[in-house]
């Protein structure tokens, strides 16, 4: 298949503590992954991305890592701030053209 | 520098009316265009995507369907619109020979009443 299981939230963090968001997919072929993100009232954008195994994506203090042996592809931040409040897509997109969204994990950050 | 467009940003339609949305890029030729639908506790919902002018490929058998008249113009229609259609539609394109971004619209909402 080609799922996309991402963590269900909502998720509320104070400002400054860790995030993570996991995420795994059905492990089929050799897919790209993604994180995007959509802030509220917009539409989604890139956050990061990795196309093959072990690679990290990183971006805004965000990081993911690309693991084959898990399938899995969890977001990370060492300290989240207000403005990190959104909503968080894993997505996958295996050979071909289709890409692949999670459900998406809300985040709320409070001062 | 790449644009994509889509409208309505919002339609309020009686269940049984039609439904056209259109999505136009600019600033990039032969994109691959998609339809998604987002709705809530679903995430997103891969509807349509092509590759090509006329060439539709469908994820979901269901009430909608797509049209590609151009190479950058991609419609998402209905002939009578269900209660279910409700949702965020978003177009999006990904250019040939890129490491696989999709760039998003600004979505259009559809509430059917």
């Amino acid at each position: 298949g080609n799922s996309v299981t991402q963590m269900e939230g909502p998720v509320t963090l104070s400002e400054e503590a860790f995030l993570t968001i996991n995420c795994t997919y059905t492990a089929t072929g050799y897919p790209s992954l993604f994180w995007y993100v959509q802030y509220p009232g917009e539409g989604l954008q890139l956050l990061l991305k990795a196309t093959k195994a072990d690679d990290k994506g990183s971006n805004k203090g965000f990081e993911a890592t690309y693991r084959k042996e898990t399938t899995s592809f969890h977001l990370e931040k060492g300290s989240v701030q207000v403005s990190d409040s959104a909503v968080y897509f894993c997505a996958r997109k295996p050979t071909g053209n289709q890409f692949y969204f999670g459900t998406g994990t809300s985040l709320t950050v409070i001062p | 520098s790449q644009t994509i467009h889509q409208w309505p940003a919002t339609l309020v339609q009686p269940v049984g009316s039609p439904l056209s949305l259109e999505c136009t890029v600019e600033g990039t030729s032969n994109p691959n265009l998609y339809w998604y639908r987002q709705a809530a506790g679903r995430g997103l919902q891969l509807l349509f995507y092509s590759v090509g002018i006329g060439q539709i490929s469908s994820e979901v058998p269901q009430n909608l369907s797509a049209s590609r008249p151009q190479d950058r113009q991609f419609i998402l229609s209905s002939k009578k619109l269900l209660l279910s259609d409700s949702g965020f539609y978003l177009c999006a394109w990904t250019g040939q020979g890129r490491l696989g971004e999709l760039f998003f619209g600004e979505g259009s909402r559809l509430t059917v009443l």
